[in-house]
């Protein structure tokens, strides 16, 4: 049963480029979020996708855009990319229970350097 | 959604002793999940307390949550250098986002 899986693994981007990052979520899940780590700190919530709508979002800037598949799939699109945006970028996915807590799988996440 | 703080920020013990964690938050929440990291795993769920238990284990973690401090803890006994890691703590109030701190990075020495 394949967990989470994120690609590319790593990816050098120049300033003011776009950059696409994918994500499939673990086998039977349908609810895919997405987070930013910067070196040294925490995962930082940037959006969550259910049923192919964004359902919640993070304090994160319209640069910051995602869609979802009829698979479930997941991208995570970052425009006019600054040196900020040089961060660890995970995808965690989940199955939606109607209960107040689903257990989020990470993935390994994509390493993303700005220059 | 909140982020817990965890203390200390790092952590240095040798293998097989225990390891004691803390967590503060600030408002109520349904629920509490610890969080490791590392390079080799990356980042796994580890355990969940709900708001009505006051103590979980699970193989050698021991959760303990007191809501009327907000405060949990995560003790991990006889530790292995495996366990090399940063550890968070999240508490959580609604389904969804989850809100991660800074970590606790525990490094343990043969």
């Amino acid at each position: 049963d394949a967990g989470v899986t994120q690609s590319p693994t790593h990816l050098i981007k120049t300033r003011g480029q776009q950059v696409t990052l994918r994500c499939s979520p673990k086998s039977g899940h349908d609810t895919v979020s997405w987070y930013q780590q910067a070196l040294g700190q925490g995962p930082q919530f940037i959006f969550q996708y259910y049923e192919e709508e964004e359902r919640q979002r993070g304090n994160f800037p319209d640069r910051f855009s995602g869609h979802q598949f009829p698979n479930y799939s997941s991208e995570l699109n970052v425009n006019a990319l600054l040196l900020g945006d040089s961060a660890l970028y995970l995808c965690a996915s989940s199955l939606e229970s109607g209960d107040s807590y689903n257990e989020q799988f990470f993935g390994p996440g994509t390493r993303l350097t700005v220059l | 959604s909140q982020q817990g703080e965890e203390d200390p920020q790092a952590l240095s013990i040798q293998e097989g002793e225990n390891a004691t964690m803390n967590c503060s938050y600030k408002t109520s929440i349904n629920n509490l999940q610890w969080y490791r990291q590392n390079s080799g795993r990356g980042l796994v769920h580890l355990i969940l307390i709900r708001s009505n238990e006051r103590e979980k284990h699970s193989g050698r973690l021991r959760v303990t949550l007191d809501t009327s401090k907000k405060s949990s803890s995560l003790l991990i006994t006889a530790s292995r250098a495996a366990d090399t890691a940063s550890y968070f703590c999240v508490p959580t109030d609604s389904w969804g986002k989850l809100q991660f701190g800074a970590g606790t990075q525990v490094v343990v020495t043969p």
